[in-house]
């Protein structure tokens, strides 16, 4: 059975300092993986999307690489800002169960002004 | 981008009544969508795969008789709660994916917060 986890669980950070949130899978075998940040109370926002053949993604300050082999992902936030403070996801889609995500635990993330 | 939305974004019941939470994809069709329960501090479990004009396929531990999905058309898939208990208070969130999508990504609705009193 997949397993995802994300460590750290929370992190705290001052204003422009680079965020690495990692995320980790036991299966190798998966479809894509995705990143999602989630403020309080709301729903989820994408942020990347990484097809299990590549290797990073990237969308203004945010990077997120991929290393199917080794099961790890990690989302890199450069320059963080207070608004980037909320919870961010991961979620794997395994090849045999079509379009079921996995989602880890998420990384509770505060940037402090 | 897809977007879906959900309604109601929060409800408030008694105990035993059944609260049913609409799944939208306002832009796009969608002929699977998928129904997630978080509990506080807690990551998203997936509870069913909902399809359009068949059955849904419940994950392992998830009453079927207790949470009913329709999927009536290809834009809306309904979740029943049915005779709610406080055990069942959770934020509610769907997603679905484009039926055209060669990606398969999911776009999520804004969640449904439900207190059973």
């Amino acid at each position: 059975k997949q397993e995802v986890t994300q460590i750290p669980a929370a992190l705290s950070v001052p204003e422009g300092e680079n965020l690495v949130l990692n995320c980790s899978f036991t299966d190798s075998a998966i479809y894509n993986l995705q990143w999602f940040r989630q403020d309080p109370g709301k729903g989820l926002t994408s942020l990347l999307l990484i097809q299990s053949s590549q290797r990073e993604q990237t969308s203004g300050r945010l990077n997120a690489s991929l290393d199917k082999s080794s099961g790890r992902s990690t989302l890199y936030i450069a320059a963080s800002q207070p608004g980037d403070s909320a919870t961010y996801l991961c979620a794997v889609r395994p090849t045999d169960s079509w379009g079921k995500f996995q989602f880890g635990a998420g990384t509770q993330v505060v940037v402090t002004p | 981008g897809a977007v879906v939305s959900q309604h109601p974004s929060w409800v408030i019941c008694k105990s035993g009544t059944s609260v049913k939470i609409e799944c939208r994809s306002l832009d796009f069709q969608a002929t699977t969508m998928f129904w997630y329960r978080q509990f506080p501090k807690q990551s998203l479990m997936l509870m069913a795969t909902s399809n359009e004009g068949s059955k849904a396929t419940y994950e392992q531990g998830v009453e079927k008789d207790k949470f009913l999905i329709n999927h009536a058309s290809l834009t809306l898939s309904t979740l029943t709660v049915t005779s709610a208990h406080p055990e069942d208070s959770s934020f509610y969130i769907c997603s679905a994916s484009p039926a055209l999508s060669s990606y398969n990504e999911q776009f999520f609705g804004p969640g449904t917060r439900l207190t059973v009193l």
